[in-house]
């Protein structure tokens, strides 16, 4: 299971609150994603990085927001503003496209964030 | 931006049978198409892609094939086994242009015995 990890595996909110979702990567790629799951609606991406110090907001940023400080860690802070923010979160990486490689994406194993 | 529609949403096959699960895209530059097959509670994983290069491409009982005219590709699953039971999603990317994938909606696919 290595190479892409993500904690905790699940998170409990108080409404108001922001909470921080953890991603780190050890295989060395520069891209990283994170997509929001719902049932019936596949993934959406949130935001994501091709390169350390930079990132873009996907389709669903509203109410999120990272940083890439390092190449191997892609933290995602869910904010208060997140009107609806129980869902699983998967966090991806990839060889970045800034080379043309742009490969395959590996998952994390995601966090359950539930808002109680 | 681009757009990926799935179908079906839920397919059941008995074992042995084949499964064809479709896509569309809408954005003529999208150049990658992978595959990813989700366990339940688990992290999709890729089962196989295909570039806008090529047709068709096969893995044992797996295969792709890309129609770049029409914008749609389809997975197909032969001999089918109970573990092959899963979501399946297809997704669309432009290598150079981010990476960043798009993913269809999802085919939950039951094989019963």
């Amino acid at each position: 299971d290595g190479g892409i990890t993500q904690s905790p595996k699940y998170l409990f909110r108080k409404e108001g609150q922001n909470v921080t979702l953890s991603c780190e990567q050890n295989l060395n790629h520069d891209a990283m994603y994170w997509y929001r799951q719902d049932p019936g609606q596949g993934l959406r991406l949130i935001y994501y990085s091709q390169i350390v110090n930079d990132f873009q907001k996907g389709d669903i940023a509203e109410g999120y927001s990272v940083s890439r400080e390092k190449k191997e860690s892609f933290p995602l802070t869910v904010t208060s503003a997140q009107k609806n923010p129980t869902a699983f979160y998967l966090c991806a990486s990839s060889y970045g496209t800034l080379t043309g490689q742009g490969t395959e994406a590996f998952f994390g194993q995601g966090t359950r964030l539930t808002v109680v | 931006g681009e757009n990926v529609e799935q179908h079906p949403s839920t397919l059941s096959v008995q074992e042995g049978d084949s499964a064809v699960i479709k896509c569309t895209y809408s954005d003529s530059a999208s150049n990658y198409f992978p595959w990813y097959k989700q366990e339940l509670g688990k992290r999709p994983q890729l089962i196989i892609d295909i570039r806008s290069n090529v047709g068709e491409k096969k893995d044992q009982r797996i295969a792709v094939t890309l129609n770049k005219t029409a914008k749609h590709f389809s997975l197909h699953i032969t001999e089918t086994q109970p573990e092959d039971s899963a979501v399946y999603f297809c997704a669309a990317s432009i290598v150079g242009g981010g990476n960043k994938l798009t993913f269809g909606t999802g085919t939950q696919l039951k094989v019963e015995l």
